[in-house]
């Protein structure tokens, strides 16, 4: 079964770093997402990925993110100046396309530590 | 008002009964409803998508009222692996996914 990859499983980071969270998304979907779960709490959407731009995005989605995919295939959530707030599991999720009713996939997860 | 609003429980169910999970949501243009699962610090895993007609999955059973705006799951014959924490998802009229905050269940032997 396809999966969605991301790398790596536990990031831990010091309070003002960069760190960048990598998803490698099943091959032919169209649509990645990015979402962060803080502990305990419920899924939260930061930011959509259509045709190489974002098409839609959160309120937390702020200046300090930011998305790309650089080759083809890997799909990248970068955090400038990581604040302790930052911590959370980010999972990344893939979707065949817009108005089907499959849902996402979702990789297992890469959990951030800011310190 | 929340957008997707769920009972966090924990249902704490004894295996093999019959629990039943529901979910309501407010925005009344959205399109298509789902069910995940989700353990404990995993990703969430798509369950069920849920039709207009209901839909049933073995021992799962997915509904939608579209007309009260919620949806239901029901899981009969409980068993210990079916602990878990159960996300209800609704997209919008964008297609994003808006998350309910899950009700988790605790199969007790």
């Amino acid at each position: 079964e396809p999966e969605v990859t991301q790398t790596p499983s536990h990031q831990v980071t010091q309070m003002g770093q960069e760190v960048i969270l990598r998803c490698v998304p099943i091959s032919n979907h169209l649509y990645f997402y990015w979402y962060r779960q803080i502990l305990g709490q419920k899924v939260e959407f930061l930011v959509s990925f259509y045709n190489n731009e974002i098409s839609e995005k959160s309120e937390i989605f702020d200046d300090q993110f930011s998305v790309e995919r650089p080759d083809g295939s890997n799909f990248t959530l970068k955090i400038r100046s990581t604040k302790l707030e930052d911590s959370a599991m980010y999972f990344c999720a893939s979707d065949p396309g817009a108005e089907t009713n499959y849902g996402y996939t979702f990789g297992s997860g890469t959990r951030l530590t800011v310190v | 008002r929340k957008e997707v609003e769920q009972d966090p429980g924990p249902f704490n169910v004894p295996e093999g009964a019959t629990v039943a999970f529901n979910c309501t949501y407010s925005n009344s243009a959205s399109q298509s409803f789902f069910w995940y699962r989700q353990d404990c610090r995993k990703e969430p895993k798509l369950l069920m998508s849920v039709y207009s007609s209901g839909n049933e999955d073995g021992r799962f059973t997915a509904q939608l009222n579209r007309a009260s705006q919620y949806i239901s799951l029901l899981i009969r014959d409980s068993k210990l692996s079916d602990s878990a924490t159960y996300l209800c998802a609704v997209t919008d009229s964008n297609y994003q996914l808006i998350w309910g905050a899950g009700t988790k269940l605790i199969i007790k032997p």
